[in-house]
């Protein structure tokens, strides 16, 4: 019965290779999002669609590339992976815009 | 543009006491301020928000103060417990496109 899965839980790769994370929601959310989350902590909104639309996209390297097939999930593809990419990315949902926005478990990336 | 300030960004109380967070906000347009916690290796959760056309919104042990005059925020807790020991976040809509705009976080430590 999990509201907001991700997978993989851990990714280590190299420098300059691609990965791409999954997001899944069983909630009938309408609108999903990606953070960022250093290890400072600070969590940094990437991109968020609304009903299968982007409606935020943050600056952010054009290497990361959201892909949402249909509302219930929302993809994170990374290209050229660099060390500063190194993080935990957490996909989240919402019913509406303004509301209780569900993480999912997080995806700690560590690039080599 | 649009900022959200969190004040302090480490607290450290006795187990019993109280503690306070504080967020300021920018934005005179905002209406929705959640509060997440987040513990050491989770996820974000939210724990209590306030809309605003209230002033005061309490939960057992946690409760949220808005003052929309100041444009400020506070989260309270009494009676700490081992278990409050977490980062905890605010938030406050924006109004461009809606989204949350967050606070840097407050990470709480409760000593025995």
């Amino acid at each position: 019965d999990t509201a907001v899965s991700q997978t993989p839980k851990y990714l280590v790769t190299q420098m300059g290779n691609d990965k791409s994370i999954k997001c899944e929601q069983n909630l009938g959310h309408d609108t999903m999002y990606w953070y960022k989350q250093d290890s400072k902590k600070f969590l940094k909104i990437m991109f968020s669609y609304n009903n299968k639309e982007l409606i935020i996209n943050e600056t952010v390297p054009n290497r990361f590339s959201p892909k949402s097939p249909d509302k219930a999930h929302l993809n994170l593809h990374i290209n050229s992976l660099e060390l500063g990419d190194s993080a935990v990315y957490f996909c989240a949902s919402s019913q509406g815009r303004v509301n209780t926005q569900y993480f999912g478990p997080g995806t700690r990336l560590t690039v080599l | 543009g649009e900022n959200v300030e969190q004040h302090p960004s480490t607290l450290s109380v006795q187990e019993g006491d109280s503690a306070v967070i504080k967020c300021t906000y920018s934005d005179s347009a905002s209406n929705y301020f959640p509060w997440y916690k987040q513990e050491l290796g989770k996820r974000p959760q939210l724990i209590i928000d306030i809309r605003s056309n209230v002033g005061e919104k309490k939960d057992q042990r946690i409760a949220v103060t808005l003052n929309k005059t100041a444009k400020h925020f506070s989260l309270h807790i009494t009676e700490t417990q081992p278990e409050d020991s977490a980062v905890y976040f605010c938030a406050a809509s924006g109004n461009s496109n809606y989204q949350l705009i967050w606070g840097a976080g407050t990470k709480l430590i409760i000593k025995p």
